[in-house]
C-alpha cells in the first residue's frame, strides 16, 4: 500500500541519548516535513525538505536535526534528548509543495524519561 | 506571523446533531486553507481545502466556505454520526514550506 511509514510507532528513551525517527514513502514526493503534535498546540513544522538534497528550519527546530540523502526518506535525529521532546511525531510528504494535499504517517510516540 | 484559531473541545454531539467547528485565521496575502481529520491511532487526513476567497470545500458531507472578508473557514455538517468522532484541525499553507494548524477540536459523537 502506497504511503508513509514511521519506525518506531513507540520509543521510550533516557535523557541524553541519542534517537533516530525513520521516515520512508513511495509516493516519489519531492516534499518531507517533520511536524510534532502536542496537546494543546496543534502541529509544529520543525523540519522540511523541498527536494532531494535539501533540508530548511520550521518553526520548533532546536535539538532536532535531519538529512534528505535521497527522494524516499527523510529521518529526524534527536542528538541528546531531553523531557521536553516528549511528543507524538508525524512525518508528512507533498507533491510540490502545501497547497496541495498532505500525506501523514501515523506517528511515532516518544516519551523522553 | 500566520496563525489558526480553532474553538476550543471537547465538542460533545448526539448523533443527528448539527456540527459546527469555528476557526480564524491571520496571514499576510492570500493562503490556502484546510480540514484535517485525525481519527484515533492514526495521522491526519485531508478532509476538504479551499484554495481562493469564496470557494467551498466538501466532502463525506462536510462543508466550508472560504471568507476572506471575516478571515474565517468554518467547518460544517448537518448531520454527524458516531464515525465522525476525531480531531479535526484547521490549517493554512501559505504558498511556502509550511502549514501552520489550528490546536485542533475533539469532536464526540454520542448514538
Amino acid at each position: 500500500i502506497a504511503g508513509i511509514t514511521q519506525a518506531p510507532t513507540s520509543q521510550i528513551l533516557a535523557a541524553g541519548r541519542r534517537m533516530t525517527l525513520r521516515c520512508t514513502q513511495d509516493m516519489r514526493h519531492n516534499a518531507m516535513y517533520w511536524y510534532r503534535q502536542d496537546l494543546g498546540l496543534g502541529l509544529r513544522l520543525i523540519h522540511y525538505s523541498n527536494t532531494a538534497g535539501t533540508t530548511g528550519k520550521g518553526e520548533v527546530p532546536d535539538g532536532y536535526s535531519v538529512s534528505r540523502a535521497n527522494t524516499d526518506d527523510f529521518p529526524l535525529t534527536l542528538a541528546s534528548a531531553v523531557p521536553s521532546q516528549t511528543s507524538v511525531y508525524f512525518c508528512a510528504s507533498s507533491a510540490t509543495g502545501l497547497d496541495t494535499e498532505a500525506f501523514f504517517g501515523q506517528g511515532t510516540r516518544l516519551t523522553v524519561v | 506571523g500566520d496563525s489558526v484559531t480553532q474553538m476550543e473541545g471537547p465538542v460533545t454531539l448526539s448523533e443527528e446533531a448539527c456540527l459546527t467547528i469555528n476557526c480564524t485565521y491571520t496571514a499576510t496575502g492570500y493562503p490556502s486553507l484546510f480540514w484535517y481529520v485525525q481519527y484515533p491511532g492514526e495521522g491526519l487526513q485531508l478532509l476538504l481545502k479551499a484554495t481562493k476567497a469564496d470557494d467551498k470545500g466538501s466532502n463525506k458531507g462536510f462543508e466550508a466556505t472560504y471568507r476572506k472578508e471575516t478571515t474565517s473557514f468554518h467547518l460544517e455538517k448537518g448531520s454527524v454520526q458516531v464515525s465522525d468522532s476525531a480531531v479535526y484541525f484547521c490549517a493554512l499553507s501559505d504558498h511556502g514550506n509550511k502549514l501552520v494548524f489550528g490546536a485542533g477540536t475533539i469532536l464526540r459523537v454520542k448514538s
